[in-house]
């Protein structure tokens, strides 16, 4: 199993372009997030999905989003990148009530 | 509005001492309390869980205290070593399977 796996590994964007942060898993696992990591502020939920067609709103959904067509696929997509969006995201994926397996991250700079 | 509140930021402990991480918490509906390891470049990592009905749980050198009616939960390293050094995250689960993580703490373990 490869696990969460997540492309591209860096980006850079200027402001106002938009890009798709992709997010596949390969364990079945119904529950999939995305989070953002900023210095000193953990990592803070952006959307999530329950399941293939359901996805739902984090702490932090503004600017992104997102839509789950099969249950391997969670990408997320920002639609103008502004610098407040610089950081690194994190997919993870999770059996119901189960532990949630994260991917290596996507380090993301908006110039 | 931060639900799950960590301290220290940053902790240096010597090898072989005990690195204590200290965590509270806001709402009574979170049920699940799992604390994760990152080192860098990766993403976190699941290192222990403990759900609300037990006061403690150990697994090797890792103890999670957990105390319900002051809403706090800590996590002890019994006989640290260097390749401790990394972030540990507190975090919080609720019904809806989501988690909320605290800001972290940078451990150092000095050889």
């Amino acid at each position: 199993n490869a696990g969460v796996t997540q492309t591209p590994k860096f980006q850079v964007l200027k402001t106002g372009q938009s890009m798709t942060l992709q997010c596949a898993q390969d364990m079945n696992h119904e529950y999939m997030s995305w989070y953002r990591q900023d210095p000193g502020m953990g990592l803070r939920l952006i959307h999530y999905s329950v399941g293939a067609g359901i996805t739902d709103q984090g702490e932090v959904p503004n600017g992104y989003n997102v839509s789950r067509s099969t249950t391997e696929d969670f990408p997320l997509r920002l639609l103008s990148a502004a610098p407040s969006q610089t950081s690194v995201y994190f997919c993870a994926s999770s059996l119901r009530g189960d532990e949630q397996f994260f991917g290596p991250g996507t380090r993301l700079t908006v110039l | 509005q931060q639900q799950v509140k960590q301290s220290p930021q940053s902790l240096i402990v010597q090898k072989g001492g005990i690195s204590i991480i200290n965590c509270a918490y806001e709402n009574t509906a979170f049920d699940y309390f799992p604390w994760y390891q990152q080192f860098p470049g990766k993403g976190p990592a699941l290192l222990i869980a403990i759900r609300p009905d037990v006061s403690e749980k150990k697994e090797g050198r890792f103890t999670i205290s957990f105390n319900k009616s002051a809403k706090q939960f800590s996590l002890h390293i019994m006989d640290s070593q260097p390749g401790d050094s990394a972030t540990y995250f507190c975090a919080a689960e609720g019904s809806a399977r989501q988690l909320t993580f605290g800001s972290g703490t940078q451990l150092t373990v000095l050889p």
